[in-house]
């Protein structure tokens, strides 16, 4: 256990549907990012955030996902009219201000039908 | 942009033996590498960390080391134990204000009892 939780672990829906995740990082930690990672690939960045503010966002990210961090604490993905291809493990990461060891959590499995 | 590759993509071995995972990247300028290690349908852990300006980390079994000059990276893993089976991935961060990670596929590797 890194410390970070994501919610929920698994998610199912069809197609079409919205759907939201939520991280809750390691205490104090300034820095989170959102990473995916499909079947057999590397995990790829999509987000980050500095406390409450969204820093830099990948071309991965369509106008279909939005991602908040209110207050700079916990974060949430949201992904609207979901596509079979937003199927993959999407995972949150939290990093301390001047450390460089990002901490991992257990990641979000979507399945999209 | 940054490319970072793995080789061997899966490597099975037999107990006991010691055993050397690859990594390459594309832009030398990079701030730090980190090796990860990732169990099935599971979220990434930290192994080790090299800072640019080291040549090599260890931890316990693992060793790492980093050739900044000509884009190379190894972890070696010695008397291999059934336990170690997961897939291993290495992630260059390169600097900038984000600290973000480029990942490669990773190694599977099967340590046979």
């Amino acid at each position: 256990d890194t410390g970070v939780s994501q919610d929920p672990r698994h998610k199912i829906t069809k197609r079409g549907q919205n759907v939201t995740f939520r991280c809750d990082p390691i205490s104090e930690h300034n820095r989170l990012y959102w990473y995916r990672q499909t079947l057999g690939q590397g995990p790829e960045f999509l987000t980050y955030f500095q406390n409450e503010a969204q820093l830099e966002k990948s071309r991965l990210l369509s106008d279909r996902f939005s991602a908040e961090r209110p207050k700079g604490s916990f974060s949430t993905l949201e992904i609207q009219r979901t596509e079979q291809g937003d199927s993959a493990m999407y995972l949150c990461a939290s990093q301390q201000g001047n450390q460089e060891t990002q901490y991992f959590g257990p990641g979000t499995r979507l399945l999209v039908l | 942009k940054q490319e970072v590759t793995q080789i061997p993509a899966a490597l099975s071995v037999p107990e006991g033996e010691n055993l050397v995972l690859n990594c390459s990247f594309t832009d030398s300028a990079i701030y730090n590498l980190q090796w990860f290690r990732q169990d099935p349908g599971k979220g990434l852990t930290s192994l080790l960390l090299i800072q640019s300006s080291q040549r090599e980390q260890t931890s316990g079994r693992l060793n790492a080391s980093l050739d900044k000059s000509s884009g190379r990276s190894t972890l070696y893993i010695a008397a291999s134990q059934p336990g170690d089976s997961a897939t291993y991935l290495c992630a260059v961060n390169s600097g900038g204000s984000n600290y973000k990670l480029t990942f490669g596929k990773g190694t599977l590797l099967t340590v046979n009892p």
